[in-house]
């Protein structure tokens, strides 16, 4: 069975940094493309980000209201997916998911992980 | 990029036929075939129920039916259950390697 579960959410102030993680497991995840996708309180899912698989380059490509701020990586040996979120803004507060990527289809999402920026 | 457009809420009777509406631009919903359809009950992830169009992952009932044309896809569900009430939104490829979510439909069974 496919589990994506993460962690690390947490009340930040802003300006400030924080770390989410995202562990996989019921798949080959170091062959997976994978996504993050955030959704404000209230509000409708918008795509964060995405990193290829390590054979397909390990590339990462950003949405444009966090690019520069935010990091996608990942360690295949832990099976587990990073977001490194940097210059924290107020509008950065959301639920955000890790999901699985293969073509146009976000298979399969995790619970959630709710980040707070306030002061 | 912007959000695609969709109808903030759609309602139907139990047994009817609804059609979600999901209008992007050339750049994204017109210019390639990778438009997913998802479905989110209130508190939970979403759930995949539409991909590349109009192919339905396994487990999916097949009430539920996707297509498009030009800048425009649609989500149809069909024979309407109490349980098919839930926010629904839509997702294209918008090329460079980002994708972008549709702005999002309640779905009430009346």
């Amino acid at each position: 069975e496919v589990q994506l579960v993460e962690s690390g959410g947490g009340l930040v102030k802003p300006g400030g940094s924080l770390r989410v993680s995202c562990a996989a497991s019921g798949f080959t995840f170091s062959n997976a493309w994978m996504t993050w996708v955030r959704q404000a309180p209230g509000k409708g899912l918008e795509w964060v980000g995405r990193i290829k698989s390590k054979t397909d380059g390990g590339t990462t490509d950003y949405a444009a209201p966090v690019k520069g701020r935010f990091t996608i990586s990942r360690d295949d040996s832990k099976n587990t997916l990073y977001l490194q979120m940097d210059s924290l803004k107020t509008e950065d507060t959301a639920v955000y998911y890790c999901t699985t990527l293969s073509y146009g289809s976000l298979a399969y999402w995790g619970q959630g992980t709710l980040v707070t920026v306030s002061s | 990029q912007s959000a695609l457009t969709q109808p903030a809420s759609v309602s139907g009777s139990p047994g009817q036929s609804i059609t979600i509406s999901c209008t992007g631009t050339s750049s994204d919903v017109g210019g390639y075939n990778y438009v997913s359809w998802y479905q989110q009950h209130p508190g939970k992830a979403p759930k995949v129920m539409i991909y590349d169009v109009s192919e339905r992952p396994s487990g999916v009932s097949n009430r539920f039916s996707g297509s498009k044309s030009g800048n425009t896809a649609s989500l149809t569900i069909s024979g309407l259950q109490a349980e098919d009430e839930a926010d629904y939104y839509c997702c294209s490829y918008a090329g460079s390697s980002t994708y972008v979510f549709g702005t999002g439909t309640k779905v009430t069974v009346l």
